[in-house]
């Protein structure tokens, strides 16, 4: 597609049940990124795929979060029995390659609210 | 290990006036050292990059920011501010030859008095 495409745009959820958040990069991108952006916190990463290369799953916050690319395309973010410090805004963003410094595109972000 | 520190969380300018976002960086290695812009209910748009060219980097809107390695910065600068400047700004860092994961500072909210 012409951008990155992230759904839902939206998420209102209970404490404990698991969320699902999909992020579609733009074609021809070997790189996704996952980053979590909470109020006055900046930008926290999550998890990098490149490629079919070992994700780099370094910044995952607890074993609660996990992702996975399907066929080096759309990626899913899943975060199982939801806790109210969760809510945030997930961004994800692409890149052609690594290494040269084209900086990413992102996508709209989901912003997740756990009630 | 790469980090990126913008002091202040917020900034105001008239509208006409020079707006000057601060950049600090700490890296091991030469970096890429990147501005993102990100209006309200959206997600973030490169403004401008710096990739070991240029030091003086020119991006949209009219914005620019150079690189001094002595001082280990990357200021955001714009001559005069518009209203539709207003939004968050994020400075970031990304090692070179590694993989592209960029360090993200905790953004500066910029508001523009008419």
């Amino acid at each position: 597609g012409a951008g990155v495409s992230q759904s839902p745009s939206n998420k209102v959820t209970e404490k404990g049940k698991d969320v699902e958040l999909r992020c579609d990069p733009i074609s021809g991108h070997t790189a996704l990124y996952w980053y979590r952006q909470s109020l006055g916190q900046g930008l926290e990463f999550l998890i990098y795929f490149q490629g079919n290369s070992a994700p780099d799953k370094s910044g995952l916050p607890s074993d609660r979060f996990s992702a996975e690319r399907t066929g080096g395309s759309v990626s899913t973010l899943t975060i199982q029995r939801t806790q109210q410090e969760d809510s945030a805004v997930y961004l994800c963003a692409s890149t052609p390659d690594v290494g040269f410094g084209y900086g990413y595109t992102f996508g709209s972000g989901t912003r997740l609210t756990v009630v | 290990a790469q980090s990126v520190t913008q002091l202040g969380s917020h900034v105001s300018v008239s509208e006409g006036a020079l707006v000057l976002l601060r950049c600090n960086y700490s890296s091991s290695v030469p970096p890429y050292l990147f501005w993102y812009v990100q209006y309200p209910n959206q997600g973030l748009q490169l403004l401008l990059k710096y990739t070991s060219a240029a030091t003086l980097v020119k991006g949209i809107n009219g914005f620019e920011a150079e690189f001094k390695k002595s001082e280990t910065s990357f200021h955001l600068t714009k001559p005069s501010a518009h209203m539709s400047d207003a939004a968050e700004y994020f400075c970031a860092v990304s090692e070179t030859g590694a993989n592209s994961k960029l360090t993200f500072g905790k953004g500066i909210t910029l508001s523009v008095r008419p």
